[in-house]
């Protein structure tokens, strides 16, 4: 099973700031199936990146992925009030896993 | 507008089985994988297993043994059965739509499943 760590585990940034939240996998996944999630409290997951770079639909464009092999990372350019929240990456390789999340909170 | 559904039990006691059921609507169950992906309180998210709409099937090697999924497609709808429950197993189970490359671009609002006596 291919494990994803993700970090820091806290990010603590102001409005207006960047963010970069850093995803790695213990052994190299095809960046085809690499996705980045936005959760915030109560509500489900929703899809922000796909294909390690791809936005989602309605997604916007602050919002980036980049990386392959075994590292890699998701950049907000620059944070609104409403991008506070908790960040997964999940992969699929001979399982499907989860990262253990990266929270955004305000500073 | 495509919206899934959750529904079952809200409790169930430790050594029963949890089953919970997912309802598309707005859509065919056709052409995606359907997946049950659950979050114990305050934790992370674990993927419980997929099933195509053909009926193939991927489980989570960790809760293999005790997990089926089945789906009905005249209904719209997919089933999640868990044996052999614990409180280890308490979480908000969600419901989720999956594409060809293994992301999950629709979710349920996820139902809270604790179990206890």
């Amino acid at each position: 099973e291919i494990v994803l760590t993700q970090s820091p585990g806290t990010l603590s940034l102001s409005p207006g700031e960047r963010a970069t939240l850093s995803c790695r996998a213990s052994q190299s996944v095809s960046s085809t199936y690499l996705a980045w999630y936005q959760q915030k409290p109560g509500q489900a997951p929703r899809l922000l990146i796909y294909g390690a770079s791809s936005r989602a639909t309605g997604i916007p464009d602050r919002f980036s992925g980049s990386g392959s092999g075994t590292d890699f990372t998701l950049t907000i350019s620059r944070l609104e009030p409403e991008d506070f929240a908790v960040y997964y990456c999940q992969q699929y390789g001979s399982s499907l896993t989860f990262g253990g999340g990266t929270k955004v909170e305000i500073k | 507008q495509v919206q899934l559904q959750e529904s079952g039990p809200g409790l169930v006691k430790p050594s029963e089985t949890l089953s919970l059921t997912c309802t598309v609507s707005g859509d065919s169950i056709s052409n995606y994988y359907w997946s049950w992906i659950r979050q114990p309180p305050g934790k992370g998210l674990e993927w419980i297993a997929y099933i195509y709409y053909s009926g193939s099937t991927n489980y989570n090697p960790s809760l293999k043994s005790r997990v089926t999924i089945s789906v009905d497609t005249s209904k719209t709808q997919f089933s999640l059965k868990l044996s052999s429950v614990t409180a280890a197993d308490t979480a908000v189970y969600y419901c989720a739509r999956g594409r060809v490359h293994w992301n999950f671009d629709l979710w349920g609002r996820g139902t809270l499943v604790t179990v206890s006596s």
